[in-house]
């Protein structure tokens, strides 16, 4: 049982590039999120996905893109990266229920030069 | 909107005091109320949550009582140790939509030296 995994660990991009933040869960969780955390400013949600098929937007959405098409995916893409977007992701998980602990997994740093 | 406050770090103890970290919050409806504990180089951790009023959360020996009338749920341990140097946020969720959005405090750092 891995939990919650993110690849990569570490990433530099140029401005402009486009990548995938990859997600996964091996606990059979129904929701997943994805969160940035910038200094100062403690973790913002970026997107949310309820069950496979239904994503939403959180406090932050701009800029990124997401998909569930299993319950154990939930990649986030950069579509156009920008220095504004230099940060650490971390995506989590969590039962469907509403007591229920939301688990993290280790993060992305990544860096947009 | 919800929002958390906690005091800035960082909080620098010797082994074995006493510890308390702020944190006071403000919600328009009766959020539940969480810290969690992020280790170097890791994600975050559940450390302890209550989910009403006068309720207190506990576990590895902090604890933290949800105080309705001063809106606050400060974290506190008897006796720290170096392992728990780490940053600590507090984080409320308002359960009214179905899905647990927390709202994160900016984090404190804690520094134990033995």
């Amino acid at each position: 049982n891995a939990g919650v995994t993110q690849t990569p660990k570490f990433q530099v991009l140029k401005t402009g590039q486009s990548m995938t933040l990859q997600c996964a869960q091996d606990m059979n969780h129904e929701y997943m999120s994805w969160y940035r955390q910038d200094p100062g400013m403690g973790l913002r949600l970026i997107h949310y996905s309820v069950g496979a098929g239904i994503t939403d937007q959180g406090e932050v959405p701009n800029g990124y893109n997401v998909s569930r098409s299993t319950t154990e995916d939930f990649p986030l893409r950069l579509l156009s990266a920008a220095p504004s977007q230099t940060s650490v992701y971390f995506c989590a998980s969590k039962m469907g229920g509403t007591y229920n602990e939301q688990f993290f997994g280790p993060g992305t740093r990544l860096t947009v030069l | 909107g919800d929002s958390v406050t906690q005091m800035e770090g960082p909080v620098t103890l010797s082994e074995e005091a006493f510890l308390t970290i702020n944190c006071t919050y403000t919600a328009t409806g009766y959020p539940s109320l969480f810290w969690y504990v992020q280790y170097p180089g890791e994600g975050l951790q559940l450390l302890l949550k209550a989910t009403k009023a006068d309720d207190k959360g506990s576990n590895k020996g902090f604890e933290a009582t949800y105080r309705k009338e001063t809106t606050s749920f400060h974290l506190e341990k008897g006796s720290v140790q170096v392992s728990d140097s780490a940053v600590y946020f507090c984080a409320l969720s308002d359960l009214g939509t179905g899905f647990q959005k927390l709202v994160f405090g900016t984090g404190t750092r804690l520094l134990v030296s033995p």
